[in-house]
């Protein structure tokens, strides 16, 4: 079965950093485009980046160029999603979410969710 | 603010349809046919409902079903059951920024 399976929740202080994991299982991460959105409390997604695990590359969403990275370990399946300079309007469910094949970008719709983490900043 | 507009919620009695709307602009719902629809129960991962407008995934009950007109796109869910109470949101590609937006979300109720 095709899943993909995140870290646990963080609580973080203001200006500090949190990374969050997704490991994908049943599939081969390095086939599929590997996206992050995110949902505050009472607002809608917003999507953070995307990252191609087949070889590294990534876009971010302007809004959080320089403060968002994106990584991938192909040994082990796991991508990972570093904030930094974190705010209290950082506070949020995060999401991993399996795009398309990774041969090529397309604008696909996300079909393997990770079950979401809490991320809360406050100090 | 999400970038496309969804009501908040939508109610329907059993065996009913109902139609969820989300309205976006010529930059994305507009001209590209990129479209997906979402189903999500708190706690658990969102479910793809609905691709490329109208689109079922394998798996997916042909009682969803999507459109679009215009700068609108539509889900609609007929034969309305128990199970479908959950929050429902939209999805498109779009050239103002970001390459996805997303909606506020619907809740759906099943009264």
């Amino acid at each position: 079965q095709e899943q993909l399976l995140q870290s646990a929740s963080e609580v973080k202080k203001p200006g500090a950093s949190v990374i969050v994991s997704c490991k994908a299982s049943g599939y081969p991460l390095t086939g599929y485009y590997l996206n992050w959105v995110r949902q505050a409390p009472g607002q809608g997604l917003e999507w953070l980046g995307w990252i191609n695990p087949s070889n590294g590359d990534t876009r971010y969403a302007q809004k959080f160029q320089g403060r968002v990275t994106l990584t991938r370990d192909t040994s082990t399946t796991t991508a990972y999603m570093d904030l930094s300079r974190l705010r209290s309007d950082d506070t949020a469910l995060y999401y991993c979410a399996r795009g398309g094949y990774s041969t090529s970008w397309y604008p696909d719709s996300f079909d393997v969710w990770g079950q979401g983490t809490m991320v809360i900043v406050s100090s | 603010q999400s970038a496309l507009t969804q009501p908040a919620s939508v109610s329907g009695s059993p065996g009913q349809s109902i139609t969820i709307s989300c309205t976006g602009t010529s930059s994305d719902i507009g001209t590209y046919n990129y479209i997906s629809w979402y189903q999500y129960h708190p706690g658990k991962a969102p479910k793809l409902l609905i691709f490329d407008v109208s689109n079922r995934p394998s798996g997916v009950s042909n009682r969803f079903s999507g459109s679009k007109s215009g700068n609108t796109a539509s889900l609609t869910i007929s034969g309305l059951q128990a199970e479908d109470e959950a929050d429902y949101f939209c999805s498109s590609y779009a050239t103002s920024g970001t390459p996805y937006v997303f909606g506020s979300g619907t809740r759906v109720t099943v009264i």
